[in-house]
């Protein structure tokens, strides 16, 4: 069954310092997206990507994030200048379309760790 | 703004028993589809079932299923002969344009 993966599942930064986070989405798949979930929180919606662009991004969602689709595969989140409390279990998502009647699925994570 | 509200932070059940989780959300939109997520120790983020919120009957999927009350916003998840694989974190969400998550509900079966 084909699946979300995500790489790296734990990457350790020092404050500052930018980061990016790989998601290779479902290859049929059209809507991509990223969730964060701070340990002992719940899920939070951070943006939606839909035809090479930005279709619904949260108030989280600021000007130290970006997200990019460099080739046919990879989604990536990138974030400029990392925070302490940027330390989460971020999720890559992807679905056929973006309506609720399509499941999104989800990858397995990366765990960021900010010291 | 979009918003889903679990109240109940922990519950537990025996093996083989019934166990209800509840959710509420508040949508301004008319249009809109409600899941749950089920969340394992393994942090893997699993979809258990989902409702169109156009339609009236119910969600079931084997031994989950749902009360989906539209006029009171309210979309409890049922869960029923209870497994001990049935052990994790139960996540709510409702999506309009965008996926809001409940809090959590942390289910414990035990044996």
């Amino acid at each position: 069954e084909p699946e979300v993966t995500q790489t790296p599942s734990h990457q350790v930064t020092q404050m500052g310092q930018e980061v990016i986070l790989r998601c290779v989405p479902i290859s049929n798949h059209l809507y991509f997206y990223w969730y964060r979930q701070i340990l002992g929180q719940k899920v939070e919606f951070l943006v939606s990507f839909y035809n090479n662009e930005i279709s619904e991004k949260s108030e989280i969602f600021d000007d130290q994030f970006s997200v990019e689709r460099p080739d046919g595969s990879n989604f990536t989140l990138k974030i400029r200048s990392t925070k302490l409390e940027d330390s989460a279990m971020y999720f890559c998502a992807s679905s056929e379309s973006g309506y609720g009647s399509y499941e999104q699925y989800f990858g397995p994570g990366t765990r960021l760790t900010v010291t | 703004a979009q918003t889903v509200t679990q109240s109940q932070p922990e519950m537990s059940v025996q093996e083989a028993e019934t166990v209800t989780l509840s959710c509420t959300y508040d949508t301004s939109e008319s249009n809109y589809y409600l899941f749950w997520y089920k969340q394992p120790p393994s942090r893997q983020m699993i979809l258990v079932i989902r409702q169109e919120a156009y339609k009236q009957q119910n969600a079931t999927e084997n031994r989950f299923s749902v009360n989906f009350q539209k006029a009171a916003k309210s979309f409890s998840l049922k869960i029923s002969d209870s497994q001990l694989g049935d052990t994790a974190m139960y996540f709510c969400a409702s999506q309009d344009n965008d996926m809001r998550f409940g809090a959590g509900t942390r289910l414990t079966v035990k044996p």
